[in-house]
């Protein structure tokens, strides 16, 4: 079974602090994504990449940067946490083959005081 | 504009009942796949099914089916013989190449939220 772990279920952050949240995945797969979640939004992409070291801007990218250094990790970084990124991130990864499916993790939910 | 659109919030039906969740989507992709994914109220995010642009049958798996119909741009899922377990967050959401480097990304629609009564 794909398996994608996140490093936190429950995360509480001053604002101003720098936050990592960490996505791991054991299943080889070379896209890697981070959603937020926020109720009567859907899930919306910050970041993916592509490959190791390769990255792209989703579609609210501001406010958030990434890092892959490995294939098998990808972390969302919030530079200066702000309340108004409170909200549920999740990460998914999916083979970079014909399957289109991605596997998400449990998430974490992130409250910015 | 709205890639894809959920129109019902929320949705209730009676155990053993079907109930159809709509989903409507804008693309001018040729080459596009429309997924369902349902979230529990634990949270994480389990795949349902998929239906590629060019498949020409409605797809199914198990309980779950995938009203396609193109011309219309809707993507429903049905679900028969509904179960207490099926109470969670339902999303739809679209593959869609074209991001600079050409890899495929997902977009969501809002939500519904079916309830399931015994």
């Amino acid at each position: 079974d794909v398996k994608v772990t996140q490093s936190s279920r429950y995360l509480v952050k001053r604002t101003g602090e720098k936050v990592f949240l960490e996505c791991v995945q054991d299943m080889d797969h070379e896209n890697m994504f981070w959603y937020r979640q926020d109720p009567g939004l859907g899930l919306r992409l910050i970041y993916f990449s592509y490959d190791v070291k390769m990255k792209e801007k989703g579609d609210i990218p501001e406010g958030y940067s990434v890092s892959r250094e490995k294939k098998e990790r990808f972390s969302l970084i919030l530079e200066s946490a702000s309340t108004n990124q409170t909200s549920m991130y999740l990460c998914a990864s999916r083979n970079g083959g014909g399957s289109y499916e991605q596997y998400f993790g449990p998430g974490t939910r992130l409250t910015v005081t | 504009a709205q890639k894809i659109t959920q129109t019902q919030p929320g949705m209730f039906v009676q155990e053993k009942e079907a109930v159809t969740l709509d989903c409507t989507y804008d693309t001018s992709d040729q080459s596009y796949g429309l997924f369902w994914y349902k979230q529990p109220s634990s949270g994480e995010m389990i795949f349902l099914i998929y239906q590629g642009s060019y498949d020409e049958q409605n797809a199914t798996e198990g309980r779950y089916s995938l009203n396609f119909q193109k011309a219309r741009k809707s993507a429903n899922l049905v679900i028969s013989a509904s179960q207490l377990g099926d109470s969670a967050m339902y999303f739809c959401a679209m593959r869609e190449s074209g991001r600079g480097s050409g890899y495929s990304t997902l977009t969501f629609g809002k939500g519904t939220m079916l309830l399931v009564s015994p």
